[in-house]
């Protein structure tokens, strides 16, 4: 299985803030990457995939970049709604795997 | 919308089973692969099963296989996961996600259901 690990576990951040979460896999998986945003409670809610391509309806101020096993998540001009749990995903070979998590809370 | 709304969740003793289920609404359900996804308690995600549009090819975790048995009902729009054998560890909010893509899986997961509660205990 490729495993996935994600840095930071915790950050916390200020409303207009820059955060940026990293993910790392096991073994080269090209761009298939994918970032997910859960909130306590809610279902996760796709944000990114092929590493970089912006969901329909997702705000503009999320960003993917990376390949082979290096993948970053952007998080420009922090806003309220943006503290949540962020997950990566690999889609590259079974079975699907997902990072750890990193959990985005107010400063 | 986009709606899928689980259901079948519970109480069971290690050793049983369950049956979840899944409507799906707002988009053409048999042309997309779909998933089951599930969350430990106070644990990250965890990718189960996927099903093609027709039901004709499906996959596991290895965690699962053997066990469980996801299909579909196309002419109900339901995903199903049948869960037997249940152990203290299949203890999670399960989640059926649709894929992304049409016809041809990308095996991303858009958008999900709530989620069904499964506990496993005696």
């Amino acid at each position: 299985d490729i495993q996935m690990t994600q840095s930071p576990s915790s950050v916390s951040a200020s409303v207009g803030d820059r955060v940026t979460i990293t993910c790392r896999t096991s073994q080269d998986i090209n761009t298939w990457l994918a970032w997910y945003q859960q909130t306590p409670g809610k279902a996760p809610k796709l944000l990114i995939y092929t590493a970089s391509t912006l969901q329909s309806g997702v705000s503009s101020r999320f960003s993917g970049s990376g390949s082979g096993t290096d993948f970053t998540l952007t998080i420009s001009n922090l806003q309220p709604e943006d503290f949540a749990t962020y997950y990566c995903q690999q889609a590259h070979s079974f079975p699907f795997t997902f990072g750890p998590g990193t959990k985005v809370d107010i400063k | 919308e986009v709606q899928l709304v689980e259901s079948g969740g519970g109480l069971v003793q290690p050793g049983g089973s369950l049956r979840l289920s899944c409507a799906a609404s707002g988009f053409t359900f048999n042309r997309h692969w779909m998933h089951w996804v599930r969350q430990g308690p106070g644990k990250g995600l965890v990718w189960v099963s996927r099903i093609n549009g027709d039901g004709s090819s499906t996959k596991y975790a290895d965690s699962v296989n053997g066990r469980f048995t996801i299909s579909r009902d196309n002419a109900q729009n339901t995903l199903f996961l049948q869960m037997n054998n249940l152990r203290d560890e299949d203890t999670a909010i399960y989640f059926c996600a649709r894929d992304l893509g049409q016809w041809l899986a990308q095996n991303w997961f858009n958008p999900w259901g709530q989620g069904t509660l499964v506990t496993v205990s005696s």
